[in-house]
């Protein structure tokens, strides 16, 4: 089965500082990949970084990294120095890779991230 | 501009009523999803299609239906709206299998009542 746990339903950081969006997960597939998304009230969502299982060492988007763990199964956001603009809902979300039974993603029920300045 | 439109952008429907959500990419995609949006619930998968000619059932299929009659065209079909069935529908795409992440469209916002 896959399942993804995002256990913050909401969090506050102030601006310029760094804040970590917590993401464990479960799969049966022996590849895959994990992928983090923002919603801001406008209700698109962007995608902004990606995780393989594979990969040896921790994605990086910039602002934002990925803590991968794979033997604790947690693929947790980091983001440094705060902006005003990272306030927004977060998701995390899984997908097999070459997998048969379907390639879609399993998503977290998110995070809402408040920037205070 | 490559993407995905969908349509209409929201929609307020009697409870009863039959309602197609359109879902269209430019991007020539191989897969497309439809999920809708709940606050605290996340995005849950309604139906998939991993190819034209092709679709499957996702997490919570009852009550919707879809077709995949070409590549682009994903249309998702409420036959008898309930108001259980207000959310935020989004629909997806991606190339194919692997490491690929999903390009979204904006969502529509569909009220039951």
């Amino acid at each position: 089965a896959q399942k993804i746990t995002q256990t913050q339903p909401g969090m506050f950081v102030q601006e310029k500082e760094a804040v970590t969006l917590d993401c464990t997960y479960d799969t049966s597939d022996p590849s895959y990949g994990l992928f983090w998304y923002k919603q801001p009230s406008s209700g698109e969502m962007i995608f902004l970084i990606y995780q393989g299982s594979y990969d040896q060492q921790n994605a990086t988007e910039g602002r934002y990294s990925l803590n991968f763990q794979k033997a604790r199964k947690s693929a947790n956001l980091v983001i440094s120095a705060s902006q005003l603009g990272d306030s927004a809902m977060y998701f995390c979300a899984m997908r097999g890779l070459f997998s048969n039974t379907g390639n879609q993603f399993y998503f977290g029920t998110g995070t809402s991230l408040t920037v205070i300045p | 501009i490559a993407g995905i439109t969908q349509a209409p952008t929201s929609q307020i429907l009697a409870a009863g009523r039959r309602m197609t959500l359109r879902c269209t990419q430019d991007m020539r995609h191989n897969a497309m999803y439809w999920y809708r949006q709940d606050l605290g619930l996340g995005l849950r998968l309604i139906h998939y299609s991993n190819t034209a000619g092709t679709t499957g059932k996702g997490e919570v299929p009852d009550g919707y239906s879809v077709s995949r009659a070409n590549t682009d065209d994903f249309p998702l079909t409420l036959a008898s709206a309930v108001p259980s069935q207000t959310s935020v529908y989004f629909c997806a795409s991606s190339p194919a299998l692997g490491a690929y992440g999903y390009t979204f469209g904006s969502g529509t916002r569909l009220t039951v009542v």
